[in-house]
C-alpha cells in the first residue's frame, strides 16, 4: 500500500523558516519525480516544486526561487522542503506528491506575526 | 492569473452529466498530457484521469477525460451527490519548466 506521511508546518513569523517532510512507502521511491503543491486560503492549487528520481533535476515556481529548497534522500525514501524567508502569501497547506498521482494529507504553513 | 483557464464553477442535478473544460497553450496542453484532480478542502487531492495513463484504479468509470489540441475537458456522469468538490486540471508547461494548474471549477450538485 502507497503511503506518504507529512510532518513540518507550523506557525512561523514573517522572515522565518521551516522544514516540512515526507515519508513514503509502498512503492519504489527512487523511480519516481516527487512534488509539492500548496493550496493558500481562498486560493486554488498551486504547485511548488519537484525533484526528478535521483536528484540531478529541480524545478520551482517563480514565487519560491531562492527562497526554497527541495531535496531528497533515497534511502530514507524520504523528501524534504526547506522554507525559508518566508512571507504571508506562503501560508497555506502543503502537500507532497508522488508524481502527481498520489498525494499526501497535507501540512499547514501559517506565517504571521 | 491561471496559465490553464477553467470556469469557476458549474452545477447539475443527480444522474447528470457535467462537463468541466481546460484550455491552455501550445506549450503546455498542447505538448504534454493532462491531468484532473478532484479536492475537497481538508483532505488529499485524488487524481481522477490523466491522458496518458488513464484512471487510476479505484476510480469510477463515470470520470472520464479527453485533449484536443490545447484544450482538455473532464466529464463525470451519473452525478451523485459526493461528486460536489473542486476540480483542477493541470498539465507541465515545456517553457516555463514548471507545473500548471487551472484555477479549479467548484461543481455544485444540485
Amino acid at each position: 500500500e502507497v503511503q506518504v506521511v507529512q510532518s513540518g508546518g507550523g506557525l512561523v513569523q514573517p522572515g522565518g523558516s521551516l522544514r516540512l517532510s515526507c515519508a513514503t512507502s509502498g512503492f519504489t521511491f527512487s523511480n519516481y519525480w516527487m512534488n509539492w503543491v500548496r493550496r493558500a486560503p481562498g486560493k486554488g492549487l498551486e504547485w511548488v516544486a519537484n525533484i526528478n528520481e535521483d536528484g540531478s533535476k529541480i524545478y520551482y515556481v517563480d514565487a519560491v526561487k531562492g527562497r526554497f529548497t527541495i531535496s531528497r534522500d533515497n534511502a530514507r525514501t524520504s523528501v524534504y522542503l526547506q522554507l525559508n524567508s518566508l512571507r504571508a502569501e506562503d501560508t497555506a497547506i502543503y502537500y507532497c506528491a508522488r508524481a502527481m498521482d498520489f498525494w499526501g494529507q497535507g501540512t499547514l504553513v501559517t506565517v504571521s506575526s | 492569473q491561471s496559465l490553464l483557464t477553467q470556469p469557476p464553477s458549474a452545477s447539475a442535478t443527480p444522474g447528470q452529466r457535467v462537463t468541466i473544460s481546460c484550455s491552455g497553450s501550445r506549450s503546455n496542453i498542447g505538448a504534454n498530457p493532462v491531468s484532473w484532480f478532484q479536492h475537497l478542502p481538508g483532505t488529499a487531492p485524488r487524481l481522477l484521469f490523466s491522458t496518458n495513463n488513464q484512471r487510476p484504479s479505484g476510480v469510477p468509470d463515470r470520470f472520464s477525460g479527453s485533449k484536443s489540441d490545447t484544450s482538455a475537458s473532464l466529464a463525470i456522469s451519473g452525478l451523485q451527490s459526493e461528486d460536489e468538490a473542486d476540480y483542477y486540471c493541470a498539465t507541465w508547461d515545456n517553457g516555463l519548466h514548471a507545473w500548471v494548474f487551472g484555477g479549479g471549477t467548484k461543481l455544485t450538485v444540485l
